[in-house]
């Protein structure tokens, strides 16, 4: 089955940006969408087809997908950007959705 | 505004039964594909399913398969989840989600979610 791998944490200051990377074989041929979920609450969709965003989402959120790796990035950080965030794809080998296994942002 | 309502969690056994269900409001339910998606205690995110707006067609995790079944009844706006032979590590709060669109595939992604329901499966 198809795995996408994320770091365990990222830790940035406030004003800074933040890189949270998730990588999968040839993840470039997929559409990333990344996902913020803060505690106790239910996740909610930051960008979509790799680089698009949601209505509501601050234009601070963007995303980049190409070969093994893609990225969702978080420029000028706020103490509210403190959150897990997970990718997901659709693998139409298996027609299964796939999780990421998520990053917990750290604002210090 | 799309609203999704999860109930039916709860306290079950190992070996036990439940089925969880999945209000929505807002949208035209029969145009989107669903989902279920859970999360263990302290865990990420887990897909475990998904059906068609028809209810036609349907997928599963392979940590669900043959004994989780979803439905749904357009009429009602409900889609479910009917759970068998629980685990412990089926211990999760569920998630239903709506995906973008009538179709699973490459730009499918989970637009709106409900608040989760906790299934604790314990002796």
């Amino acid at each position: 089955s198809y795995v996408l791998t994320q770091a365990p944490s990222v830790s940035v200051a406030p004003g800074q940006t933040a890189t949270i990377t998730c990588g999968g074989d040839n993840v470039g041929r997929n559409s990333v969408h990344w996902y913020q979920q803060k505690p106790g609450q239910a996740p909610v969709l930051v960008v979509y087809d790799d680089t698009d965003r949601p209505s509501g989402i601050p234009e601070r959120f963007s995303g980049s997908n190409s070969g093994n790796t893609a990225t969702l990035t978080i420029s000028r950080v706020e103490a509210g950007d403190e959150a897990d965030y997970y990718c997901q794809v659709w693998d139409s080998d298996s027609d299964h959705y796939v999780f990421g296994s998520g990053t917990k942002v750290t604002v210090l | 505004e799309v609203q999704l309502l999860e109930s039916g969690g709860g306290m079950v056994q190992p070996g036990g039964s439940l089925r969880l269900s999945c209000a929505a409001s807002g949208l035209d339910f029969r145009m989107y594909v669903m989902t279920w998606v859970r999360q263990a205690p302290g865990k990420g995110l887990e897909w475990i399913s998904v059906i068609s707006g028809s209810g036609y067609n349907s997928y599963y995790a392979a940590s669900v398969k043959g004994r989780f079944t979803i439905s749904r009844d357009n009429s009602k706006y409900t889609m479910y989840l009917e759970m068998n032979s629980l685990r412990v590590e089926d211990t999760a709060v569920y998630y239903c989600a709506k995906v973008n669109g009538p179709l699973a595939g490459r730009s499918s992604r989970f637009d709106s979610w409900g608040q989760g329901t906790l299934v604790t499966v314990s002796s």
